[in-house]
């Protein structure tokens, strides 16, 4: 079973607007960490966020961390083509299981 | 090796027949996952190893479905009796193998039971 839900589970923008999606999730966490996943290819890690930080940067990307809401939201800024690909939120909680969650489906439109 | 790699990349096999998926991971990392993809979906975990040590194999959908790792490095991931619901993506991934690490990824081997 999947513990993350993200949304929206899809997302069409144009080029050059930002996008959001979040993540919910169940039970406690050590961290949580996003991934990308382009079509027929494979993923890719994009960013960890430990349970005990609130906000972390990476480039054009901004996670997000609430533990009191088990949530979570990535922002992709000033988004591009190639950023085109499904996106997963994947909590570990204890052992070494990594929890995927749903997806979500981003299209950014040239 | 440079990357997480997989073979075969792509397996159909007629219902019934036993396959085996073969992982080659990072060769510094201690941990080695095995997901199982449908379409659409994210992967969704099957097993874990720690070097040859298998401490969770709770995600493994049946006791069809076996893996291995018996030197700790390499690793294999062998369906007995393949039925029609074994198709999917089957993903491995490798992670240095400290405090739930970044997870590296295979290409995946796609496979299809006929």
């Amino acid at each position: 079973s999947q513990q993350g839900e993200e949304d929206p589970q899809a997302l069409s923008i144009q080029e050059g607007e930002n996008a959001t999606m979040n993540c919910s999730y169940k039970t406690s966490i050590n961290n949580l960490q996003w991934y990308r996943q382009n079509s027929g290819r494979g993923l890719v890690h994009l960013i960890l966020i430990r349970s005990n930080e609130r906000e972390k940067h990476s480039g054009r990307l901004r996670v997000t961390l609430d533990t009191s809401k088990k949530s979570s939201s990535l922002l992709i800024t000033a988004s591009r083509a190639a950023d085109t690909a499904s996106y997963f939120c994947v909590t570990t909680s204890g052992t070494y299981k990594y929890i995927f969650g749903t997806g979500t489906r981003l299209k950014v439109l040239a | 090796g440079a990357g997480v790699s997989q073979s075969p990349r792509y397996k159909v096999t007629k219902r019934g027949q036993d396959v085996t998926l073969r992982c080659d991971p990072i060769s510094s990392h201690a941990t080695l996952y095995w997901y199982q993809q449908a379409l659409g979906q994210g992967p969704e975990f099957l097993t874990y190893f720690n070097y040859e040590a298998q401490p969770d194999k709770s995600g493994l959908p049946s006791d069809r479905f076996s893996a291995e790792r018996p030197e700790g490095s390499i690793s294999t991931l062998t369906i007995q009796r393949t039925e029609q619901r074994d198709s999917a993506m089957y993903r491995c991934a490798s992670s240095p193998g400290l405090a739930n690490d970044e997870q590296y990824f295979g290409p995946g081997t796609r496979l299809t039971v006929t």
